[in-house]
């Protein structure tokens, strides 16, 4: 069964300091990979996807993403944070498979310090 | 792109009542659709998601289904509410048999009182 793992509940990062947030994937074959965003009492917002070719994958905000299939990694990273970033943030996976279930991590709250 | 209703965005429900979210979709035919629930500190837990009228996956045993009517309409439903049916669900949508994102609703904060 496909899982994902984020395994830091909750970032603080000063404004303007870099940002790395941490995903981990469970999935026997190359998976569909998604990084969304939340603020709160909202719906969820795509930062950038993965499905294949390039492992280092440009996103919306400013935001990047490597996957790294020796690891079974796919985190996402911003050179620079801005106060707005502060939200939480979801890695998901997708199987392959035309019954297509997505499945996502249990979320990283990020919080940015003035 | 796809455009997600869902509603009613608050809703407050005595334990034992019964329980209707409607979530449809807009901009695209033969979608994936799915209903997660999200609590505090626990992410997005998938409840059930469907590939097309009337087919329904279920991922958690729970007080809960689900059901496809229309293409476009994806209902989850409880006969008797518990209260740890309380959480925010979250309708999301994909486009059936292509590599895609899926889109999501502004979600239904659910209260069990």
């Amino acid at each position: 069964a496909q899982s994902v793992t984020q395994p830091d509940i909750h970032i603080t990062v000063s404004e303007g300091a870099s940002l790395e947030l941490r995903c981990n994937y469970s999935y026997g074959a190359t998976p569909y990979l998604f990084w969304y965003v939340q603020s709160p009492g909202q719906g969820l917002q795509l930062l950038l996807k993965y499905f294949s070719g390039d492992t280092l994958v440009q996103g919306i905000k400013g935001f990047e993403a490597e996957f790294k299939r020796s690891q079974s990694s796919f985190n996402l990273r911003k050179p620079s944070v801005h106060w707005s970033d502060a939200a939480e943030y979801f890695c998901a996976v997708a199987n392959t498979g035309t019954a297509s279930k997505l499945t996502f991590g249990t979320g990283t709250r990020l919080q940015v310090t003035l | 792109s796809q455009t997600i209703h869902q509603w009613p965005a608050t809703l407050v429900q005595p334990v034992g009542s019964p329980l209707s979210l409607e979530c449809t979709v807009e901009g695209t035919s033969n979608p994936n659709l799915y209903w997660y629930r999200q609590a505090a500190g626990r992410g997005l837990q998938l409840l059930f998601y469907s590939v097309g009228i009337g087919q329904i996956s279920s991922e958690v045993p729970q007080n809960l289904s689900a059901s496809r009517p229309q293409d476009r309409q994806f209902i989850l439903s409880s006969k008797k509410l518990l209260l740890s049916d309380s959480g925010f669900y979250l309708c999301a949508c994909r486009r059936g048999f292509m590599n895609t994102e899926a889109f999501f609703g502004q979600g239904t904060r659910l209260t069990v009182v």
